[in-house]
């Protein structure tokens, strides 16, 4: 069964950290990843999309990172500010479908 | 482009009434998607369609739901009758090409927040 899932569940940061968000998946056979962000009480927006061969994408104070093998990706936020609070969720495209993992509710703190 | 248009934005009904939710996909994309979300569950696809036919339905959690996609540029998911444990934001979304490109992009509007009585 493809499973995504992401640690952690929530994280709290003082403005100005860097953070790493986790996302695996359990079937390595993907075509793209997508990094999504959803500000409450909205639709989700694309930040990042990895594809199979790529190991890592990069917008801004953004970057992600891809390991096919061992069913990992990263979200790297440097120098986080109040405006990134939000939950992110990452998207594994098999070919037709997109699983997506269940999010990580980030708050960063003025 | 407009971008994925969902409508209504937001929709308050009474238990056992029908509801209809439509949904418009970004021109020229050839996939649609009905997602779910709620706390518990997180986002679950309920259903995807390509090329206007319906590709995988199970995740349709049971026979008061159904779905259809008429033509190219219009969706529609139905619950009938509704219930209290339907309430969610029910988003729609849509992709290109279908399938079998690595870089395939998903594009969500904005949902519809449903909420049943």
């Amino acid at each position: 069964k493809q499973e995504v899932t992401q640690i952690p569940a929530a994280l709290s940061v003082p403005e100005g950290e860097n953070l790493v968000l986790n996302c695996s998946f359990t079937d390595s056979a993907i075509y793209n990843l997508q990094w999504f962000r959803q500000d409450p009480g909205k639709g989700l927006t694309s930040l990042l999309l990895i594809q199979s061969s790529q190991r890592e994408q990069t917008s801004g104070r953004l970057n992600a990172s891809l390991d096919k093998s061992s069913g990992r990706s990263t979200l790297y936020i440097a120098a986080s500010q109040p405006g990134d609070s939000a939950t992110y969720l990452c998207a594994v495209f098999y070919g037709q479908n997109f699983v997506f993992g269940p999010g990580t509710r980030l708050s960063v703190l003025p | 482009d407009a971008g994925v248009i969902q409508s209504p934005r937001h929709e308050v009904t009474e238990m056992g009434q029908e509801v209809t939710l439509r949904c418009k996909p970004i021109s020229g994309h050839n996939s649609l998607f009905w997602y779910r979300q709620t706390m518990m569950r997180g986002l679950e696809l309920l259903i995807y369609f390509n090329n206007n036919v319906p590709i995988d339905d199970s995740g349709m959690p049971e026979d008061r739901f159904s779905a259809k996609m008429p033509n190219a540029s219009f969706s529609t998911l139905k619950i009938q009758p509704s219930e209290p444990r339907d309430s969610a934001v029910y988003f729609c979304a849509s992709s290109l090409r279908g399938g079998l490109s690595t870089n395939e992009k998903l594009f969500f509007g904005s949902g519809t927040q449903l909420s049943v009585l």
